[in-house]
């Protein structure tokens, strides 16, 4: 089965700065690959996503890049802001199944 | 508003009782699915629902149980058999569970903690 692993565990970066999270996935069926940002106490809310026929997207702040050859991609969050804290997390799915990673504590310093 | 609503928000269990999440979404979805999340790791499957009356077991269907009589609700049972039942669980709907694109909406969790 697919196997997703995502790096850091943490990352604390100051307000201002870029914040990048990375993932790589084993199954080369895999096709599509969504970003989570999960507030404390609250469920995941979708914040980008991206399918393997692109290898790039971006939406204001947020972009993802896609590998498929290498089977990573990773999440680029520019001009932090404090309410960017929160732990992030990278999925990868074949067919509907999603697979998680582990998640980014995400710390954003004012 | 449309959405997924999971009840109640924190849940107290004596070991060795069985109790029962709620999990109901408004958002005409076909595909539901619940997941169990523990401190420092990922979203782990428990099961899933592609369609009214049918569903599958995930990664840890150990311990629990589902039934999808309705579209709208997927509750999970957590039994005596969960050996570790102390977590927090995410209800999770997409439009149909076999589509290449699958995006999926989660619900705001209930925390389940047994004494």
């Amino acid at each position: 089965g697919e196997n997703v692993e995502q790096h850091p565990s943490t990352l604390s970066v100051q307000e201002g700065d870029s914040a990048v999270i990375k993932c790589t996935y084993s199954d080369s069926a895999s096709n599509y690959f969504p970003w989570y940002k999960q507030e404390l106490g609250k469920g995941p809310q979708l914040i980008i996503d991206i399918r393997s026929n692109v290898g790039e997207k971006k939406d204001q702040r947020i972009a993802v890049t896609l590998n498929k050859t290498a089977k990573h991609f990773s999440l680029h969050i520019t001009e932090t802001h404090p309410e960017d804290s929160a732990v992030y997390f990278c999925a990868a799915s074949s067919w509907g199944k999603l697979q998680f990673g582990a998640g980014t504590q995400v710390v954003v310093t004012p | 508003d449309g959405g997924i609503t999971q009840s109640p928000k924190y849940l107290f269990r004596k070991e060795g009782q069985n109790v029962t999440l709620s999990c109901e979404q408004n958002l005409n979805h076909d595909a539901m699915y619940w997941y169990r999340q523990d401190p420092g790791q990922g979203l782990r499957l428990i099961y899933y629902s592609q369609i009214v009356n049918d569903f599958q077991k995930g990664d840890i269907a150990e311990g629990y149980s589902v039934s999808r009589e309705k579209k709208e609700s997927f509750p999970l049972t957590v039994t005596s058999a969960q050996k570790n039942p102390t977590a927090f669980y995410l209800c999770a709907s997409s439009i149909d569970g076999g589509g290449t694109y699958n995006e999926q909406f989660f619900g705001p969790g209930t925390r389940l903690t047994v004494l």
